[in-house]
């Protein structure tokens, strides 16, 4: 387990479809934490989870968002009936109690494209 | 809620010179401040953070300085080089609670020979 893995790399669909997507993040993390980047802008954070519980969401996060994390292991971003403006980098975000002392660690993002 | 803001948005550097980003936050309750390196198409990466309780932080040619009287703290690379190249962003947050991090707009350095 070298670090934090995001399924897919890249998803390209139609608008009004669902998508979804994957982080596995770093095995004895206890944090998971969802951000969306769009170019030329700093990631924006959406949602997190402590374990399996998902204690924040952002305002960002529409009713078309959903976040899972089921067994406090993998975690899963599900966005329904897909907008152009949806259309951005997904990146996920792990870390050991509040990362205050090392950080996150980032995944290398899912970039999304709704044509 | 926080808000950071970052300057300069683009820095051209010769090799070898010094460059400094800086940035203010807004929350005073902020206490955590990394600053994250992302290359093109890349994640990203934690370069040095600093905690409310220190004013400097140095690790071999980057170094992070905090005034949290003003709220702004900055990221100073020395001897600069090529591979330095890249989008810096700072973040605050406050550790202890969500410790969700908010970012600044990035800084793009580019290192030029």
């Amino acid at each position: 387990d070298t670090g934090v893995s995001q399924d897919p790399r890249h998803k390209i669909t139609k608008r009004g479809q669902n998508v979804t997507f994957r982080c596995d993040p770093i095995s004895e993390h206890n944090r998971l934490y969802w951000y969306r980047q769009t170019l030329g802008q700093g990631p924006e954070f959406l949602t997190y989870f402590q374990n399996e519980a998902q204690l924040e969401k952002s305002r960002l996060l529409s009713d078309r968002f959903s976040a899972e994390r089921p067994k406090g292991s993998f975690s899963t971003l599900e966005i329904q009936r897909t907008e152009q403006g949806d259309s951005a980098m997904y990146l996920c975000a792990s870390s050991l109690g509040d990362g205050g002392g090392h950080g996150y660690t980032f995944g290398s993002g899912t970039r999304l494209t709704v044509v | 809620g926080e808000n950071v803001e970052q300057h300069p948005s683009t820095l051209s550097v010769q090799e070898g010179d010094s460059a400094v980003i800086k940035c203010t936050y807004s929350d005073s309750a902020s206490n955590y401040f990394p600053w994250y390196k992302q290359e093109l198409g890349k994640r990203p990466q934690l370069i040095i953070d600093i905690r409310s309780n220190v004013g400097e932080k140095k690790d071999q040619r980057i170094a992070v300085t905090l005034n949290k009287t003003a709220k702004h703290f900055s990221l100073h690379i020395t001897e600069t080089q090529p591979e330095d190249s890249a989008v810096y962003f700072c973040a605050a947050s406050v550790t202890g609670t969500a410790s969700k991090l908010t970012f600044g707009t990035g800084t793009r350095l580019q290192v030029t020979l």
